[in-house]
């Protein structure tokens, strides 16, 4: 499968743990988003990376949420001390460069937490 | 920021019938439409989209239309099936202007095609 991954599927917590999310973009892909999607609700942008480097951030990413690409390549979401209004899908999506206007971006499968 | 709104909330026709579903948006500088299909569960799928440098596009049974000056766009799917049946997300996309290129979605329209 050469689409966007993303691992766990799934993730069930406890409030105030802290959970970490791994997305593994289309291999030619240098831009990379991060979205939370709530039931009834369409994606929200969370953040975004150009390569390694992060050059945005929503104001939904609290300072708890932190994301890395260290390499240019997959990329991690971590949650600090979790609350139950994290409780959502976390979708990962890519997208190449050098399209004009817009960018395609394609999703992963998500991951869906929940925390108790 | 952008502000995508999208309907109806929920659709239900016929097979074989049409499904329309509309979206307008709210900032000039977006230019870049996409249309996904989201099953129960499932990743967001694109299925279409269009550019700001034209005003429609076709792929099979499947069309999108753009008015930049009222800044709305459809979706049309024609000679509908049941497998047609899921959640669709209309998005507009823009430079933000900090280096990404952000995609606003709307709500979604739950489509059902009743055999």
């Amino acid at each position: 499968d050469t689409g966007v991954s993303q691992d766990p599927r799934h993730k069930i917590t406890k409030r105030g743990q802290n959970v970490t999310f791994r997305c593994d973009p289309i291999s030619e892909h240098n831009r990379l988003y991060w979205y939370r999607q709530t039931l009834g609700q369409g994606p929200e942008f969370l953040t975004y990376f150009q390569n390694e480097a992060q050059l945005e951030k929503s104001r939904l990413l609290s300072d708890r949420f932190s994301a890395e690409r260290p390499k240019g390549s997959f990329s991690t979401l971590e949650i600090q001390r979790t609350e139950q209004g994290d409780s959502a899908m976390y979708l990962c999506a890519s997208s190449p460069s050098g399209e004009s206007p817009g960018e395609t971006q394609y999703f992963g499968p998500g991951t869906r937490l929940l925390v108790l | 920021g952008e502000n995508v709104e999208q309907h109806p909330s929920t659709l239900s026709v016929q097979e074989g019938d049409s499904a329309v579903i509309k979206c307008t948006y709210s900032d000039s500088a977006s230019n870049y439409f996409p249309w996904y299909k989201q099953e129960l569960g499932k990743r967001p799928q694109l299925i279409i989209d269009i550019r700001s440098n034209v005003g429609e596009k076709k792929d099979q049974r499947i069309a999108v239309t753009l008015n930049k000056t009222a800044k709305h766009f459809s979706l049309h799917i024609t000679e509908t099936q049941p497998e047609d049946s899921a959640v669709y997300f209309c998005a507009a996309g823009y430079f933000s202007g900090a280096g990404s290129y952000q995609l606003t979605f709307g709500k979604g329209t739950k489509l059902s095609v009743i055999p």
